[in-house]
C-alpha cells in the first residue's frame, strides 16, 4: 500500500464547477499536511497547509480527518487557470523516520475547460 | 533571481556517462533535498541533508550519490547513468523546523538517458 494515495483523474470540469479531490495516508503518526501545486512540466509549489480544524483560503478549503486519515481539497468557482496536477503532502513527526521528509501522492490532474 | 536554482535544466546524455546535477539555494535554507518525479509515480525521494555534515538515503537511492559542498550546495551525481533514470529531477530546500516542514523547489532538469 502507498504511503499516500490520490484518485489520479483526470478531473475534466467546466468553470465555475466545484471540485474536490481525496487523499488517503497510511502512517497514523504522521504530522503535518499539505496540498501542493504543479503546472505541467513546473516545479510543485505549497498551495496550502491542511489542520485538523479545517481551512479556507479563497475559493480553496482543506479538510483532514485524523482518524480516518483522509484529506480533501475542496475548490470551488474553479477557473481555467485552477487547471494543474494537485499533490496531496504528508510530514512524519519530530522523532519519527519520516520527519523532516514529505512523502507525496502521485497527484490529481484537474483540466478546467470554458 | 530564483531562490532555488539547478543546472543544468535538460541533459541527454547515454548509457554509462557520469552525470552531477547542481543544486544551490540563497534561502539560507539548512535542509536539501533530491527528487526524482516519473509519470503516475509523483515525487520521491532520492537523498536528503539537513545540514553541511548531515547526508540520508532517501527511499531510491540506489545508482546515485550526493555532496553536500555549503550550506548553499548540494548535487547529485549517477556515477553511471542507466535509461530508467530518465526522469525529471528536483531539487527541494527546507527551513529546519520543528513543527514546519513546507519545501522549497527548483525549477527541475529533465534528464535523458539513452
Amino acid at each position: 500500500r502507498k504511503e499516500v494515495e490520490q484518485d489520479p483523474g483526470p478531473f475534466n470540469v467546466p468553470e465555475g464547477a466545484t471540485v474536490a479531490f481525496n487523499c488517503t495516508y497510511s502512517n497514523s503518526a504522521s504530522q503535518s499536511f499539505f496540498w501542493y501545486r504543479q503546472d505541467c512540466r513546473k516545479e510543485p509549489k505549497l498551495l496550502m497547509s491542511v489542520y485538523s480544524s479545517g481551512n479556507e483560503d479563497g475559493r480553496f478549503t482543506a479538510q483532514l480527518n485524523r482518524a480516518s486519515q483522509y484529506i480533501s481539497l475542496l475548490i470551488r468557482d474553479s477557473k481555467l487557470s485552477d487547471s494543474a496536477t494537485y499533490l496531496c503532502v504528508v510530514s512524519g513527526y519530530p522523532g519519527g523516520t519520516s520527519y523532516g521528509k514529505l512523502t507525496f501522492g502521485q497527484g490529481t490532474i484537474l483540466t478546467v475547460h470554458p | 533571481d530564483a531562490d532555488v536554482t539547478q543546472t543544468p535544466r535538460n541533459r541527454i546524455t547515454k548509457t554509462g556517462k557520469r552525470i552531477m546535477l547542481e543544486c544551490s539555494q540563497t534561502k539560507g535554507h539548512d535542509r536539501m533535498y533530491w527528487y526524482r518525479q516519473d509519470p503516475g509515480l509523483g515525487l520521491r525521494l532520492i537523498y536528503y541533508s539537513f545540514d553541511v555534515k548531515d547526508i540520508n538515503k532517501g527511499e531510491i537511492s540506489d545508482g546515485y550519490s550526493v555532496s553536500r559542498q555549503a550550506q548553499a550546495k548540494f548535487s547529485l551525481s549517477l556515477e553511471s547513468a542507466i535509461p530508467n533514470q530518465t526522469a525529471l529531477y528536483f531539487c527541494a530546500t527546507s527551513e529546519a523546523s520543528i513543527d514546519y516542514n513546507e519545501q522549497f523547489f527548483g525549477p527541475g532538469t529533465r534528464l535523458t538517458v539513452l
